[in-house]
């Protein structure tokens, strides 16, 4: 299966800390994509980084790639209460045009004020 | 723009019932999906359609069907419930031009299956 894995499965912080989390992945990919999840809510896309970059930011998330390691990690910086969620990463399929994201099991954040 | 609608929100059947969810979206979307959440199990592919009139298997096809008569809409039918397809249903749709299928998410259907 191509789904991805997230590490850790839980993380707990404190507000200004910094989260990170790794994914990782089993076959070759297009693009590697984070989403959040709040409770009770629908996914929301965060950040897409493609096959062929490295490292990519927007706002207070920075995220790498290492498709040579099949690994990805999601770095949240200064991080806040409302940040509390979980994070997902999504694969996609190199070559596929079907538009299928594998999800791995997420890593549940919280952050204490 | 409403983004993705599901409807209903929250649902109880008994074991044997049917019931269809409906997924509609005002972004002029081509693909759609429909996934199940378990605790634990992430998100997993039920169908998916590329396109009006078309659909697909995902991971776990069985025991639902779907249907895609209007590009903006995607049903997803449970002809005979069973308690395991007690879960959280999330539809979501994405472009299909270029190649990142960013996808849109859907706020979820909580189904209970007693």
């Amino acid at each position: 299966s191509q789904q991805g894995e997230e590490d850790p499965q839980a993380l707990s912080i404190q507000e200004g800390e910094n989260a990170t989390m790794n994914c990782s992945y089993k076959t070759s990919i297009n693009n590697l994509q984070w989403y959040r999840q709040n409770s009770g809510r629908g996914l929301v896309h965060l950040i897409l980084i493609r096959s062929n970059e490295r490292e990519k930011h927007s706002g207070r998330l920075r995220v790498t790639l290492d498709t040579s390691k099949k690994s990805s990690s999601l770095l949240i910086t200064a991080s806040r209460a409302a940040d509390t969620a979980s994070y997902f990463c999504a694969t996609d399929e190199r070559g596929s045009t079907l538009g299928r994201l594998y999800f791995g099991r997420g890593t549940q954040l919280t952050v204490w004020p | 723009n409403a983004g993705v609608t599901q409807t209903p929100k929250f649902r109880v059947l008994k074991t044997g019932q049917s019931m269809t969810l409906l997924c509609a979206q005002d972004m002029n979307h081509e693909y759609m999906y429909w996934y199940r959440q378990d605790p634990g199990m992430g998100l997993r592919l039920i169908h998916y359609s590329v396109g009006e009139g078309t659909t697909a298997k995902g991971e776990v096809p069985d025991g639902y069907n779907v249907s895609r008569l209007k590009k903006q809409n995607f049903l997803l039918g449970l002809e005979s419930a069973a308690p395991s397809q007690t879960s959280v249903y999330f539809c979501a749709s994405s472009y299909s031009r270029g190649s990142s299928y960013e996808q849109y998410f859907g706020p979820g259907t909580r189904l209970t299956v007693t």
